[in-house]
């Protein structure tokens, strides 16, 4: 267990709907990652934040992602008007000190 | 662009021993990690190498040679639960991001 949770675990929705996934890492990560990942495929980093700042975001983050980091703590990860496409796992990651990244147990989001 | 290549399949016995390999082309490289994943689930840390050399953590050991932009990862005594998807990753950019390999699924049989 790395002591990183993230909600729900699943997630099913119709398409143009709207979702927030949430993640908590421990409190020694101040670092906080959230990655996509589809079928038979590995991760694809999505954004980051240093604390509550979000410091870097990938061009997959379409204007459809917004993510936030309220005081530094837990994380959301919000899709708007959600596309089949956007169908997948989303996995929060969270460091502390060195490179090391460890990962909740995913949210698994299948859009109709 | 990043890129890292692994194979995509590995099937051993189990007691064997297996290597998977990794080489990969990316800028501003921190080091490589391992991850298992099993099938529904999360991937799982197994370990980091920022220098080169070789790491062993139990029966899981991970080598680096920066120079060669190349790592493996070996696995010994294997038993069916390790059965998984294996994934190399490389740590870069300033916000230290992951870029994964596409994975190498062992199958390991009785």
């Amino acid at each position: 267990d790395t002591g990183v949770s993230q909600d729900p675990r699943h997630k099913i929705t119709k398409r143009g709907q709207n979702v927030t996934f949430r993640c908590d890492p421990i409190s020694e990560h101040n670092r906080l990652y959230w990655y996509r990942q589809t079928l038979g495929q590995g991760p694809e980093f999505l954004t980051y934040f240093q604390n509550e700042a979000q410091l870097e975001k990938s061009r997959l983050l379409s204007d459809r992602f917004s993510a936030e980091r309220p005081k530094g703590s837990f994380s959301t990860l919000e899709i708007q008007r959600t596309e089949q496409g956007d169908s997948a796992m989303y996995l929060c990651g969270g460091g502390g000190v060195g490179d090391t990244q460890y990962f909740g147990p995913g949210t698994r989001l299948t859009v109709l | 662009g990043q890129s890292l290549e692994q194979p995509s399949e590995v099937t051993a016995v189990e007691g064997a021993i297996v290597q998977i390999n990794c080489t990969y082309q990316t800028s501003g490289f921190y080091g490589l990690s391992w991850y298992q994943q099993h099938d529904g689930g999360a991937p799982t840390f197994l370990s980091y190498n920022a220098l080169d050399g070789l790491e062993e953590t139990g029966r899981f050991s991970s080598f680096l040679s920066r120079s060669d932009s190349y790592g493996y990862l070996l696995l010994q005594e294997l038993q069916m639960k390790d059965s998984a998807s294996y994934f190399c990753a490389a740590t870069s950019g300033s916000a230290r991001q992951l870029t994964f390999g596409s994975g190498t699924q062992l199958t390991v049989l009785p």
